[in-house]
């Protein structure tokens, strides 16, 4: 069946540097990518998306790349900072006529070290 | 405020006792799902929603059961609850159609233990 595959299980990073967390899919026709961030104690929330007729997507220090032909998609977040630290979540979905059944990954423990 | 809200938050149950936990979003979204969440095995769905009186299994459904007869209101039923649905549980709706932007809005959750 249709699934995502998740790496690295835990991340663990300084301070100033980057993460990167990748996701591959199996479903070639998904065509929506978002990512969640849980912190710990809270809830899963949208930080970002992408869709399939782009190729990435900034929103100031988190990035997401999206390599259709390869089927996978990576979250990037630079100078990393201790808010980062939480587990993140990617998903992939056919989203069709504003219906979206997500599929997720197993999610990405995200360490900031001092 | 936008939200969902969960309840209880927290429940300690025995074997075989039946309970229930309450959903409720005040979005006016069609689409609600539950979703259960474990170590190392993320986010997996029970059963979902699309609209009022339209509920489909997930990935995970064995034990657990749903109605939705109000579009704001997604209980999730456990008739007789087992150790192994010890776990943390988030009630999660969006919206459908167009209008949708896909982004999923996920209550505060509820830690359930069973022993």
């Amino acid at each position: 069946g249709e699934n995502v595959e998740q790496h690295p299980s835990t991340l663990s990073v300084q301070e100033g540097d980057s993460a990167v967390i990748k996701c591959t899919y199996s479903d070639s026709a998904s065509n929506y990518f978002p990512w969640y961030k849980q912190e710990l104690g809270k809830r899963p929330q949208l930080i970002i998306d992408i869709r399939s007729n782009v190729g990435e997507k900034k929103d100031q220090r988190i990035a997401v790349t999206l390599n259709k032909t390869a089927k996978h998609f990576s979250l990037h977040i630079t100078e990393t900072q201790p808010e980062d630290s939480a587990v993140y979540f990617c998903a992939a979905s056919l989203a069709r006529a504003g219906n979206y059944q997500l599929i997720w990954g197993a999610g990405t423990k995200l360490i900031i070290k001092p | 405020e936008a939200q969902v809200t969960q309840n209880p938050r927290y429940l300690i149950t025995v074997t075989g006792k039946k309970l229930t936990v309450t959903c409720s979003q005040n979005m006016n979204h069609e689409y609600m799902s539950w979703y259960r969440q474990d170590p190392g095995l993320g986010l997996r769905q029970i059963y979902y929603s699309m609209n009022v009186e339209v509920t489909d299994k997930g990935d995970v459904p064995e034990g657990y059961k749903v109605s939705r007869k109000e579009k704001r209101n997604f209980p999730l039923i456990l008739e007789s609850p087992s150790p192994n649905q010890t776990s943390l549980y988030f009630c999660a709706s969006r919206g459908q159609g167009a209008a949708s932007t896909g982004e999923l809005f996920f209550g505060e959750g509820s830690r359930l233990t069973v022993l």
